[in-house]
């Protein structure tokens, strides 16, 4: 596609349920990186891939974070036992190399939780 | 944790006045870079100032950038209700390729 898309633009889960975001980033992009905010907030790093090396996973807040990028491409962030504290708008960006000279974002996902 | 700090966190300014949007940061960095966010959504990339550049214009954008202060600003001349947005600095390592470390940002309302 021409950009960064996501999916779900909205979620809307109980505290307690699992819940997958998905990315799918700007064709032949190598970078991929997750951030999350939470209202009126900046943006927190979540996690970091960039090619076939191991993911920059230092962002993640707890274990019930998981991400993973298949084939190099699509990406996909999992959060078990949603939290309330977990409610924000997630999103995703990617770049043409692993030199971070501009990110291109995707519209996000807006995550509540109940 | 985040690396830049915006200042102001508010700024509420008539239509045709410049808009001025100053950033800290805590250490050394590859190169600073300005995204502009509309109603809390995705971003976008506006400029890139490199550590060993001073100063980078774009159309009505001008950016400065001081490494002895740790310090960047970002100036919108001749503002217009369309620039109301949230600004954000955002700082690369000095490696280059480390993820980008986003400020709270400045939300700029532009009156008309």
């Amino acid at each position: 596609g021409a950009g960064v898309s996501q999916s779900p633009s909205n979620k809307v889960t109980e505290k307690g349920k699992d819940v997958e975001l998905r990315c799918d980033p700007i064709s032949g992009h190598t970078a991929l990186y997750w951030y999350r905010q939470s209202l009126g907030q900046g943006l927190e790093f979540l996690i970091y891939f960039q090619g076939n090396s191991a993911p920059d996973k230092s962002g993640l807040p707890s274990d019930r974070f998981s991400a993973e990028r298949t084939g190099g491409s699509v990406s996909t962030l999992t959060i078990q036992r949603t939290q309330q504290e977990d409610s924000a708008v997630y999103l995703c960006a990617s770049s043409p190399t692993g030199v971070v000279e501009k990110l291109f974002f995707g519209s996000g996902t807006q995550l509540s939780v109940l | 944790s985040q690396q830049g700090e915006e200042d102001p966190q508010a700024l509420s300014i008539q239509e045709g006045e410049n808009a001025t949007m100053n950033c800290s940061y805590k250490t050394s960095i590859n190169n600073l870079q300005w995204y502009r966010q509309n109603s809390g959504r995705g971003l976008v990339h506006l400029i890139l100032i490199r550590s060993n550049e001073r100063e980078k214009h774009s159309g009505r954008l001008r950016v400065t950038l001081d490494t002895s202060k740790k310090s960047s600003s970002l100036l919108i001349t001749a503002s217009r209700a369309a620039d109301t947005a949230s600004y954000f600095c955002a700082t690369v390592g000095n490696s280059g390729n480390t993820p980008l470390v986003f400020g709270k940002g400045t939300r700029l309302s532009v009156i008309a």
